[in-house]
């Protein structure tokens, strides 16, 4: 069974300085790999995705994210966070389930939070 | 609309008690996807309808919890017998599914149901 590590619960970043957030895989296989987006009441917003080829992956709002399959890692930057980028970050792998399909196992999430 | 709606976005209910949550899927999309999310953790799967089919329910945490989606569009979970530890936000999610067995597809979310259990 797949899973996902995401090892920070909180990150304090001032506006205007880079971001990483970390993320780590279990699974078996080559994995299908997403970052989400959740801000408050607000449904969960793909960021960017992984699925083959190039290991830099480039997604919306200026968020990039780089597979590196000797770490197991998966982890999320942005060069400039803005304030508006405060929110719950998710990191998803997806692997096959008991049940046959491909579903995401989501990180429990690594809440953002951006000083003025 | 143009997005995943889901109503109620609050349900209070008391113990024993049943409830439905419903979900709108943008409109074609013929994969819908229910999760739970707790406080604190990321979303957790429930079950996975493709058309008007439950194609994998394995997530599903016992038999107390029961979705469908009876003309493969809007869908609705069930919960009987409400218990404190059911209180959490009911997430629903579709999809084009342009691929088979879904998840590799890209989802979208709704703002989701928190259900209250007192």
């Amino acid at each position: 069974a797949q899973s996902v590590t995401q090892p920070d619960i909180h990150i304090t970043v001032s506006e205007g300085a880079s971001l990483e957030l970390r993320c780590n895989y279990s699974y078996g296989a080559t994995p299908y790999l997403f970052w989400y987006v959740q801000s408050p009441g607000q449904g969960l917003q793909l960021l960017l995705k992984y699925f083959s080829g190039d290991t830099l992956v480039q997604g919306i709002k200026g968020f990039e994210a780089e597979f590196k399959r000797s770490q197991s890692s998966f982890n999320l930057r942005k060069p400039s966070v803005h304030w508006s980028d405060a929110a719950e970050y998710f990191c998803a792998v997806v692997g096959t389930r008991s049940g046959g399909s491909y579903i995401p196992t989501f990180g429990r999430g690594t809440s953002l939070i951006v000083h003025p | 609309g143009a997005g995943v709606s889901q109503t109620p976005s609050n349900k209070v209910t008391e113990k024993g008690k049943y409830v439905e949550l419903r979900c709108d899927p943008i409109s074609g999309h013929t994969a819908l996807y229910w999760y739970r999310q707790s406080l604190g953790q990321g979303p957790e799967f429930l079950i996975y309808f493709q058309g008007t089919g439950a194609a994998d329910d394995s997530g599903l945490p016992n038999d107390r919890f029961f979705a469908v989606r009876p003309e493969g569009s809007v869908s609705t979970l069930k919960i009987q017998r409400t218990e404190r530890g059911d209180s959490a936000v009911y997430l629903c999610a579709s999809s084009a599914s342009l691929t088979s067995g879904g998840g590799t597809d890209t989802q979208y979310f709704g703002p989701g149901t928190r259900l209250t259990v007192l």
